[in-house]
């Protein structure tokens, strides 16, 4: 159980176009699902929380105007990069708590990898 | 504000050793500590849970320490294979936080040679 996927796992896109990274929770629903983009041979770093339902917090220094995040669903939120140029390339991994979950608990996707040309 | 560092950020020791794996946070007030697991372009596995009340944690052959007052955690791998390699991250959740956030360390690059 505590199932969550990402798709794409892998995307190539061309500067200034966008992209959709989807995540799932499979098999439980979440209220609260994190974004975070880890550079390569660097941590991962919070990018924003979404709440279904409801506006994302971005962390200090994200741009909400270009990470778009919605949260539509219990089992579904979706980061968007806008006009993304090469600089985005990174891997973004979601997490996402159980709604029926104890405080602490989450559970990661695998990662979307994202290369802009 | 939180920060999480690890050191040594990369190691590398022969199979069967026994090692550790450093983790600091500035600020003891967490409500837990985790440790991770991620191999290469992958996502993050789970390894151990340590509840800020706790002071260890142990599945198999790894063994978690948390001393919340030191701010210092350690996570001990018995008999090191190479099936081990892999980057350990360990992450805290802020006393201050109400939504769970994970806050993350660099990463320690292990890596176990036949």
């Amino acid at each position: 159980g505590a199932v969550v996927s990402q798709h794409p796992s892998r995307v190539i896109c061309k500067s200034g176009t966008s992209v959709k990274i989807e995540c799932r929770s499979l098999d439980f629903q979440a209220t609260t699902m994190f974004w975070y983009r880890q550079f390569p041979k660097q941590s991962l770093m919070l990018m924003a929380t979404s709440n279904e339902g409801s506006k994302a917090t971005y962390e200090q220094g994200v741009e909400k105007d270009k990470f778009l995040i919605n949260h539509a669903s219990l089992t579904l939120s979706t980061l968007t990069v806008t006009s993304a140029h090469p600089e985005d390339s990174s891997f973004y991994i979601c997490s996402a708590k159980p709604l029926a979950g104890a405080y602490f608990e989450q559970y990661f996707g695998p990662g979307t990898r994202l290369t802009v040309t | 504000k939180q920060e999480v560092t690890q050191i040594p950020a990369a190691l590398s020791v022969p199979e069967g050793e026994n090692l550790v794996l450093n983790c600091s946070f500035t600020d003891s007030a967490i409500y837990n500590l985790q440790w991770f697991r991620q191999d290469p372009g992958k996502g993050l596995t789970s390894l151990l849970l340590i509840q800020s009340s706790q002071r260890e944690q142990t599945s198999g052959r790894l063994n978690a320490s948390l001393d919340k007052s030191s701010g210092r955690s350690t996570l001990y791998i018995a008999a090191s294979q190479p099936g081990d390699s892999a980057t350990y991250l360990c992450a805290v959740v802020d006393g201050s936080s109400n939504t769970g956030k994970l806050i993350f360390g660099q990463g320690t690059t292990l890596q176990v040679k036949p």
